[in-house]
């Protein structure tokens, strides 16, 4: 089935490190990924978005580029800061079909950045 | 513009009880989603509701359910509760009329203990 595999974590780095967290996906169809964070106590907010191969999203200094040929949305960003530690959550879904508002998660990157 | 509203934000419950939950989303946004969230099994898909009907459904027990009002308010209902219950549910909305890349935003989530 449809899936998302995410580098376990938890990873801790030190402010104005560079981050990359693995992302790969496997699906029957092409579909939409997705970066998004959780803060501890909170809800998920969605940090980026790629619709289709080749797209890249970008937000607050987060970049990462759907490549169809690898099955993969690596997450990363030049200078991480305190303020960045957070869990960061890859998913997929589907643009047609009966997968409108399912969200296939994988299980999380807790990132943890020192001063 | 408001987020999405989930109350309560934390529920102590005992085995064999029932539990309603409930979650208003952003204004306009006819698609409500329903995730549960524990450390083992992470994020899981329960259902989405779009326009009052139940658009797609993920893989629990029919003691999971849910429906949505006329304004959109969903509510989520889980019967004879178990231990394992005991997660964060998440629910988050989209405006749901285009197919797939529209967003989901979440709220903060209900906290659901089990004794």
């Amino acid at each position: 089935g449809d899936s998302v595999t995410q580098m376990e974590g938890p990873v801790t780095l030190s402010e104005e490190a560079f981050l990359t967290i693995n992302c790969t996906y496997t699906a029957t169809g092409y579909p939409s990924l997705f970066w998004y964070v959780q803060y501890p106590g909170e809800g998920l907010q969605l940090l980026l978005k790629a619709t289709k191969a080749d797209d890249k999203g970008s937000n607050k200094g987060f970049e990462a580029t759907y490549r169809k040929e690898t099955t993969s949305f690596h997450l990363e960003k030049g200078s991480v800061q305190v303020s960045d530690s957070a869990v960061y959550f890859c998913a997929l879904s589907f643009r047609y079909g009966g997968s409108q508002g399912n969200l296939i998660f994988g299980k999380g990157t807790k990132l943890s950045v020192k001063p | 513009k408001a987020g999405v509203t989930q109350t309560p934000r934390y529920l102590i419950k005992t085995r064999g009880q029932q539990v309603t939950l409930s979650c208003s989303p952003i204004s306009g946004h006819r698609s409500v989603s329903w995730y549960q969230q524990t450390p083992g099994q992470g994020l899981q898909f329960l259902f989405e509701y779009f326009s009052e009907t139940q658009r797609n459904k993920g893989n629990f027990p029919g003691r999971f359910s849910g429906r949505q009002f006329s304004n959109s308010r969903s509510e989520m209902n889980v019967s004879t509760l178990e231990l394992g219950d005991s997660a964060l549910y998440l629910c988050a909305s989209s405006r749901g009329d285009r197919e797939g890349d529209q967003p989901q935003h979440f709220g903060d989530g209900t906290r659901l203990s089990i004794l």
